[in-house]
């Protein structure tokens, strides 16, 4: 079955406590993309890749990090979490970002509370 | 920078009614454009997309959207309501090269309620 998984669906952690959350595709696709939810303020892109090794910054990048050495795999990475990074989460892949581009599928979400 | 403006955040729409969702970006390009569905607890799910050509533009659950570039608008619309449509609606304007789209910005949603 085609999907996007993120892991951990919940978390609860302190601040400044390093933490991952992993977001994996199994349909072989070059683009994907990080984004918080907010109320009120829709979903806000954090960072996004175009491919293995290629990642660029989103509209709110400020605190995070990613990587995408391979290609199913693009972890979010927050080195030293604040209590303003409490969010919902999502991560999305699509085939590519180009004009014949498919469908982007998001995953199901992981909710962050930092304490 | 582009910019997504939905004006509404809340629309109260009746059964069998008819449902038009507004949306406005700013964006000096011919845009990417995207209507989003977002059910309570759910992930996100693409209702319908507009990269060029016919500016009306059909999508899944019997939605359509029109691409007016003279009004900068990308408006969704239903002919008749389903109870199943009460959802958040986003939509979104994809910001990149000639042939594709890096970033991807959303508007803030547009809340519906379907009331018998």
């Amino acid at each position: 079955e085609a999907q996007v998984t993120q892991n951990p669906r919940y978390l609860i952690t302190v601040t400044g406590k390093k933490l991952t959350v992993t977001c994996s595709q199994n349909m072989n696709h070059e683009y994907m993309s990080w984004y918080r939810q907010d109320p009120g303020l829709g979903l806000r892109q954090i960072y996004y890749s175009m491919n293995v090794e290629v990642t660029d910054k989103g509209d709110v990048p400020e605190g995070y990090k990613v990587s995408r050495k391979e290609k199913r795999n693009f972890p979010l990475i927050l080195e030293s979490p604040s209590p303003n990074q409490t969010s919902l989460y999502f991560c999305a892949s699509s085939l590519s970002s180009g004009r014949s581009a498919d469908t982007q599928y998001f995953g199901p979400g992981t909710r962050l509370t930092v304490l | 920078a582009q910019s997504v403006t939905q004006p509404d955040i809340h629309i109260t729409v009746s059964e069998g009614a008819s449902l038009e969702l507004r949306c406005n970006y700013s964006y000096g390009a011919t845009p990417y454009l995207f209507w989003y569905v977002q059910s309570p607890g759910q992930g996100l799910q693409l209702l319908l997309k507009y990269f060029s050509g016919d500016t009306l533009v059909q999508g899944i659950k019997g939605f359509e959207a029109e691409f007016k570039r003279s009004q900068s608008s990308f408006n969704l619309r239903k002919p008749s309501v389903h109870w199943s449509d009460a959802a958040e609606y986003f939509c979104a304007v994809g910001e990149g090269k000639t042939d594709s789209w890096g970033k991807l910005q959303f508007g803030a949603g547009t809340q519906v309620v379907v009331t018998p």
